[in-house]
């Protein structure tokens, strides 16, 4: 069975950083295109980053370029975002993503993990 | 303001069919394959639709989706209560080598 499993969220002061991490299992991660996706409190979904497999290619929103790192452990299985000076329009919660393989769409999604800047 | 445009709300009779609408641009639908997303209140978005027409394995056929030049639309026929969820659009736009989503229509089977 496919797993996503997203850690790392909590409450940080605007300017703060965070690390967050996604635990997969179950299918062959280092094969797999890998996106963050975030959604705030009652509003949509909105992308915020992409890896391609291999580690060659990443991708970010314009909102977070700059501040945000996409990284991955194939060894490990796991997917990761740091987040550095976070600001309160980053609150949200923040969703791992797998991509179908070889095509377009997410077909897997963890839990996510809730994401709070404030003072 | 989201990339691609979606009615907010559409709502229908148990039993009826509804249609979703997703508006974008020849740089994202007119050049990309379309996803639909289906989020049920506190939970992750589940897939319903992948390149344009495809259903995963597991999502009824009452689930359809079509695409015709910068729009795509997402079929639901036989309504039932439990369809009763946000449902979003998702693509890839070329120029801005970012995904993008629409902004969410909320189903309501009355």
């Amino acid at each position: 069975e496919v797993q996503l499993v997203e850690s790392g969220g909590g409450l940080v002061q605007p300017g703060g950083s965070l690390r967050l991490s996604c635990a997969a299992s179950g299918f062959t991660f280092s094969s797999y295109w890998m996106h963050w996706v975030r959604q705030a409190p009652g509003k949509g979904l909105v992308w915020v980053s992409g890896i391609f497999s291999d580690e060659s290619t990443t991708t970010y929103a314009d909102s977070v370029k700059g501040r945000f790192t996409i990284s991955r452990d194939n060894a490990k299985n796991r997917l990761y975002l740091q987040m550095n000076s976070l600001r309160a329009e980053d609150t949200a919660v923040y969703y791992c993503a797998r991509v179908v393989f070889g095509g377009s769409g997410f077909d897997s999604w963890g839990q996510g993990t809730l994401v709070t800047v404030s003072s | 303001q989201s990339v691609l445009t979606q009615p907010p709300s559409v709502s229908a009779a148990p039993g009826q069919k509804v249609t979703i609408s997703c508006s974008g641009s020849s740089s994202n639908i007119g050049d990309n394959y379309v996803s639909w997303y289906q989020q049920l209140p506190g939970t992750a978005p589940k897939l319903l639709i992948y390149e344009n027409n495809k259903r995963p394995s597991g999502i009824p056929v009452r689930f359809s989706g079509s695409k015709s030049g910068t729009s795509a639309t997402l079929g639901i026929t036989g309504l039932q209560t439990g369809d009763e969820a946000d449902y979003y659009c998702g693509t890839w736009d070329s120029s801005l080598s970012a995904g993008v989503f629409g902004g969410g229509t909320k189903l309501t089977v009355l």
